[in-house]
């Protein structure tokens, strides 16, 4: 069965800050990883997405994850912080056409001024 | 990609009545799923809803509390039955597009108080 751990609960960075969110997953094949954004009231964003190849990934907004099948993690980083970057974050783990991602418990994100 | 909307954004309901949310797509989509996010916590995924077949639910939920309707590949709904203030969640509605490599999308969510 595959699994999804972020470690973190809670996270805090001072604006223009760098951030890394933690993401370990547990999947019988090649995983397909995704992390999403949840705002505050607001449904879930697709940050970026790993399916094969280049093992880090740009995504959207200034994010970027590294896939490390050694490690089992992708985990999501931000050079730099800014105020509308706190949010929730969702590490999820999945196949195309298979359904149901399994989601992580998410991160909660505060950004200091 | 895919825009997705439901009805009613949030409402308040008293214990023991149903309530009864709509996700509406704006293209054709094969798989759909109902999520819950309780306060504070992860995605729990309810149901799958694919147009034509008996929605599939996963452990912990049935079909007499969560009935869901899938009459076409644009549209579905999902019934709160019976409710309780236990059921106070958000309520997600989210597609799978084949050609978009796994990736879901979501609609805005269904906040649901019940008093």
């Amino acid at each position: 069965a595959q699994s999804v751990t972020q470690p973190d609960i809670h996270i805090t960075v001072s604006e223009g800050a760098s951030l890394e969110l933690r993401c370990n997953y547990s999947y019988g094949a090649t995983p397909y990883l995704f992390w999403y954004v949840q705002s505050p009231g607001q449904g879930l964003q697709l940050l970026l997405k790993y399916f094969s190849g280049d093992t880090l990934v740009q995504g959207i907004k200034g994010f970027e994850a590294e896939f490390k099948r050694s490690q089992s993690s992708f985990n999501l980083r931000k050079p730099s912080v800014h105020w509308s970057d706190a949010a929730e974050y969702f590490c999820a783990v999945g196949a195309p056409n298979a359904g149901k991602s399994t989601f992580g418990d998410g991160t909660t994100l505060t950004v200091k001024p | 990609s895919a825009v997705i909307s439901q009805k009613p954004s949030r409402d308040i309901c008293q214990r023991g009545t149903s309530l009864t949310i709509q996700c509406q797509v704006d293209s054709q989509v094969t798989m759909m799923f109902w999520y819950r996010q309780q306060p504070g916590q992860s995605l729990t995924l309810i149901a799958t809803a694919n147009q034509g077949s008996e929605a599939t639910y996963e452990s912990g939920f049935v079909i007499d509390k969560f009935p869901i309707s899938r009459p076409n590949l644009t549209f579905s709904t999902l019934t709160v039955s019976n409710m309780s203030p236990e059921d106070s969640s958000i309520y997600l509605c989210s597609v799978e597009i084949s050609n978009a490599g796994g990736e879901q999308f979501f609609g805005p969510g269904t906040r649901l108080t019940v008093l």
